[in-house]
């Protein structure tokens, strides 16, 4: 099946730093890629959809300028999470859409980030 | 209120025995449903997905159920193994959104 992938897999970070997640689809093309939070115990919550090529699009409550993302290529898109909070300590997972007409969404690993 | 619910919250069985997880929907329009299986610390798997039309599929020991016209499905295992202790999510999708269940935090024991 088609693989995502995440980079890093954890990362701990000082408050106040910027942490840049990459996201990349191995033996596919992605026109749309997706990020979500998880906090524990719960279930994965849609931040934004990102479109290769245009800007991303924030659910309601995600600050976008907090949150940057880039999706410059078909096979990646990346997450930028700027001045970031202990708050801002969760688990962000990627997924990308295969463009087929079942439009299958696959899942990334995952990366946990702890701002201390 | 979440559009999809998923119960029980969380499920203790021991290795061998079969359980079943539910999940209910008011996502429409309908598009499909999924079920995911999440370890720890690691993305969601698809393990199955489910159409319309559908009423039932099998992946392994993974048997999903669709009823469509009371918007229900279930997610069977069988023969459970300590490996399958996981988070099951249950995603309905809406045209091309995607609607998620909280999970069902199923452990399974020696």
């Amino acid at each position: 099946g088609a693989v995502v992938s995440q980079h890093p897999s954890w990362v701990i970070c000082k408050s106040g730093t910027s942490v840049k997640i990459e996201c990349r689809s191995l033996d596919f093309q992605a026109t749309t890629m997706f990020w979500y939070r998880q906090f524990p115990k719960q279930s994965l919550m849609l931040m934004a959809t990102s479109n290769e090529g245009s800007k991303a699009t924030y659910e309601q409550g995600v600050e976008k300028d907090k949150f940057l993302i880039n999706h410059a290529s078909l096979t990646l898109s990346t997450l930028t999470v700027t001045s970031a909070h202990p708050e801002d300590s969760s688990f962000y997972i990627c997924s990308a859409r295969d463009g087929s007409p079942s439009n299958e969404q696959y899942f990334g690993p995952g990366t946990r980030l702890t701002v201390t | 209120k979440n559009q999809v619910e998923q119960s029980p919250q969380s499920l203790i069985i021991l290795e061998g025995k079969n359980c079943t997880l539910q999940c209910n929907y008011t996502v429409s329009p309908f598009s499909n449903l999924r079920w995911y299986k999440q370890d720890t610390g690691r993305g969601p798997v698809s393990l199955t997905i489910m159409t319309f039309s559908e009423n039932t599929k099998s992946n392994g020991r993974y048997t999903a159920t669709l009823d469509a016209d009371t918007k229900q499905s279930s997610l069977h295992i069988t023969a459970s193994q300590l490996s399958d202790s996981a988070s099951y999510i249950c995603v309905v999708s809406a045209n091309n959104d995607m609607r998620f269940g909280a999970g069902t935090r199923l452990t399974v024991k020696p």
